[in-house]
């Protein structure tokens, strides 16, 4: 079975700074995906970025890029020049690739992130 | 395309009462599942499904049934409805072993 971790409950920072929120996993698998998920109060879920483990280049959408170190088994979310907007839970989800992915998606427990005006 | 949708968005129930959470997504989507969200918990996978007909167990199963017959459609039923039901409900879809699409939730509240 896999195991996430979030290690930061909660976090917050002035608008404009740069963030970076960590996450660190634990599976025997070889093959898997990693993903971030933000929650705003709306509730719904939306993904953020997403890494092949088999990749060794750095995912990075637009202001959001991940350090993903495979050995460590350390996935961390780096935002850029952060906006109130982002404000919102962070979630680091696992999925393995081996049977289909069929058992879903693994998630960690959460950072609640904050941008102050 | 409307992506996954859930109905109703929140419910009451009192317990022992049976209700069933509707879900459908317009992606063509094999892989559906059901997820709970409960205070502190992140979410934890209930049931998925692969395909039509074929259905399995996640995580926390028990109180739930699931069906699919229609690639488009995921009902989750509650039998009996139980105070430690209460919860976030999400429904999802993907592509096998990709990123998974939420649905907007609904909030279940037992009483």
């Amino acid at each position: 079975a896999q195991t996430v971790t979030q290690s930061q409950p909660e976090m917050s920072v002035q608008e404009a700074e740069t963030v970076t929120l960590s996450c660190t996993y634990d599976t025997s698998e070889n093959n898997y995906y990693l993903f971030w998920y933000k929650q705003p109060p709306s509730r719904q879920m939306i993904l953020v970025i997403r890494q092949e483990a088999y990749k060794q280049q750095n995912a990075t959408e637009n202001r959001f890029s991940v350090n993903f170190q495979k050995a460590a088994k350390s996935f961390s979310l780096k935002i850029s020049d952060s906006q109130l907007g982002d404000t919102a839970m962070y979630f680091c989800a696992f999925r393995r690739t081996s049977g289909g992915g069929a058992d879903g998606l693994t998630f960690g427990k959460g950072t609640h992130l904050i941008i102050q005006p | 395309n409307a992506g996954v949708t859930q109905t109703p968005k929140f419910q009451v129930l009192k317990t022992g009462q049976s209700m069933t959470l509707q879900c459908a997504q317009d992606m063509n989507h094999e892989y559906m599942s059901w997820y709970r969200q409960d205070p502190g918990m992140g979410l934890r996978l209930i049931h998925y499904s692969v395909g039509a007909g074929i259905t399995d167990q996640g995580e926390v199963p028990n109180g739930y049934n699931v069906s699919r017959s229609t690639t488009e459609d995921f009902p989750l039923r509650l039998l009996s409805a139980a105070p430690s039901q209460t919860s976030v409900y999400f429904c999802a879809s993907s592509r096998v072993e990709h990123e998974q699409y939420f649905g907007p939730g609904t909030r279940l509240t037992v009483t």
